[in-house]
């Protein structure tokens, strides 16, 4: 049972390329979350889902485009890297019921030039 | 380094006495409450939860206490170690289906 899993683990782009950050999780939850983390800004939420095939905006969504094609994975896009985007990005799941913790990946560090 | 957390507030303890790390939640409607902790380059752990109808819950070596009256939240840990370094923050759910809202988070330094 892997949890959360995130790749990459580490990227570089220049200013207006385009990538995809997956985030894979081996334990059945509806629900999946992708987050940034900076210095002094604590977990700020992007886009997240409550389902397969449903998608929704957090508080700092825009710059950013997210897939749920399947239950078990998360994408999150930036279609044109800017440097403000420089961040480490989390990825969570939680279950339906039950509880309201959330289970986070190991975070992928994007740089943009 | 991690540079996460650069300004966050800083708790420092020696190692074997017991810390508490202390949390002002927003809403006064949020029925469940967690704590994380973040080790440099990691990402969040799950360390223990409590329900708003709870005022205390004990886990291996913490506690979690809530006082609902002041919408406040404590992490205690007994016998802090050198492996308890690490960023710690507070998250409230208001209610089962959004998002969780979390803290900025304490960096707790374990002094040998």
């Amino acid at each position: 049972n892997a949890g959360v899993t995130q790749t990459p683990k580490f990227r570089v782009l220049k200013t207006g390329q385009s990538m995809t950050l997956l985030c894979a999780q081996d334990m059945n939850h509806e629900y999946m979350y992708w987050y940034r983390q900076d210095p002094g800004m604590g977990l700020r939420l992007i886009h997240y889902s409550v389902g397969e095939g449903t998608t929704a905006k957090g508080e700092v969504p825009d710059g950013y485009n997210v897939s749920r094609l399947k239950k078990q994975n998360f994408l999150l896009g930036l279609e044109s890297a800017a440097p403000s985007q420089t961040s480490v990005y989390f990825c969570a799941s939680r279950p339906l019921y039950g509880t309201a913790t959330q289970y986070f990946g190991p975070g992928t560090r994007l740089t943009v030039l | 380094g991690e540079s996460v957390g650069l300004h966050l507030p800083t708790l420092s303890v020696q190692e074997g006495d017991n810390s508490i790390i202390n949390c002002a939640y927003s809403n006064s409607a949020s029925d469940y409450f967690i704590w994380y902790k973040q080790e440099s380059g990691k990402g969040p752990q799950f360390i223990i939860d409590i329900r708003s109808n709870m005022d205390k819950r004990q886990g291996q070596r913490v506690t979690v206490l809530l006082n609902k009256t002041v919408k406040h939240l404590s992490l205690q840990i007994a016998a802090t170690q050198p492996g308890d370094s690490a960023v710690y923050f507070c998250a409230e759910n208001l209610s089962g289906n959004t998002p969780l809202v979390f803290g900025k988070g304490t960096r707790l330094s374990v002094i040998a």
